[in-house]
């Protein structure tokens, strides 16, 4: 059983687009975070969101944490080539300062040129 | 600084072997974790190291196994393969693999089992 669901698993757009991709649980988090992952490279940690509706925003990149703290979304705006990668979403379901990450199987982004 | 650094990058093993993979990781950082990454289960989480002890461990049989030494390397090994431990494993450091602390992965070690 996943307890972290991603969607859509695999994503193909023009560069240019705006995309959305969500990260869906019905367990509560402490935090999550986002990682991209690039062709033979490890993941690249992203973004940490910790409230629950916090709004965070990377450049072009917009991470929202639900006000639940179950859930969250990565909004890519004038998506470019070099935003292709795999997505991941992480939560932590740790108590205090010890960390237990549970991640999701992730979302294939490519943007063509 | 220099990254997390995983060796060997790619092998290949036949089943019923056994292999270890090893990591350095940043310097300073004193916690260690390992994945396996495979496309139908995704990150896995393997086991935890802080100060050459075992904190956490995921849920894998006992073949796979790991240490950590006095200068916070680690490796993992895994005996008697399988052709399903054909996988990415990753390895993380971070400072003290506390909540707060930002995880930095390698670049994984490609192994295949045939």
């Amino acid at each position: 059983t996943q307890l972290l669901e991603q969607s859509p698993q695999f994503l193909s757009i023009q560069e240019g687009e705006n995309l959305t991709v969500y990260c869906n649980s019905s367990s509560v988090f402490s935090s999550l975070q986002w990682y991209r992952q690039e062709p033979g490279e490890g993941p690249v940690l992203l973004v940490t969101v910790v409230t629950g509706g916090e709004v965070k925003k990377l450049k072009r990149l917009t991470f929202q944490f639900g006000d639940a703290r179950k859930d969250s979304s990565l909004h890519i705006t004038a998506a470019q080539t070099g935003d292709t990668g795999l997505y991941l979403c992480a939560g932590d379901r740790g108590a205090g300062n010890n960390r237990k990450l549970i991640w999701g199987l992730g979302t294939s982004l490519a943007v063509n040129p | 600084k220099a990254g997390v650094t995983q060796t060997p990058r790619y092998l290949i093993k036949t089943r019923g072997q056994q292999v270890t993979l090893s990591c350095s990781p940043i310097s300073g950082h004193r916690s260690v974790s390992w994945y396996q990454q495979t496309p139908g289960q995704g990150l896995q989480f393997l086991f935890e190291y802080f100060s050459e002890t075992q904190r956490n461990k995921g849920n894998f049989p006992g073949r796979f196994s790991g240490r950590q030494f006095s200068n916070s390397r680690s490796e993992m090994n895994v005996s008697t393969l399988e052709l399903g431990d054909s996988a990415l494993y990753l390895c993380a450091s971070s400072l003290a693999g506390t909540a707060v602390d930002t995880i930095y992965f390698g670049e994984g070690s490609w192994l295949t089992v045939v």
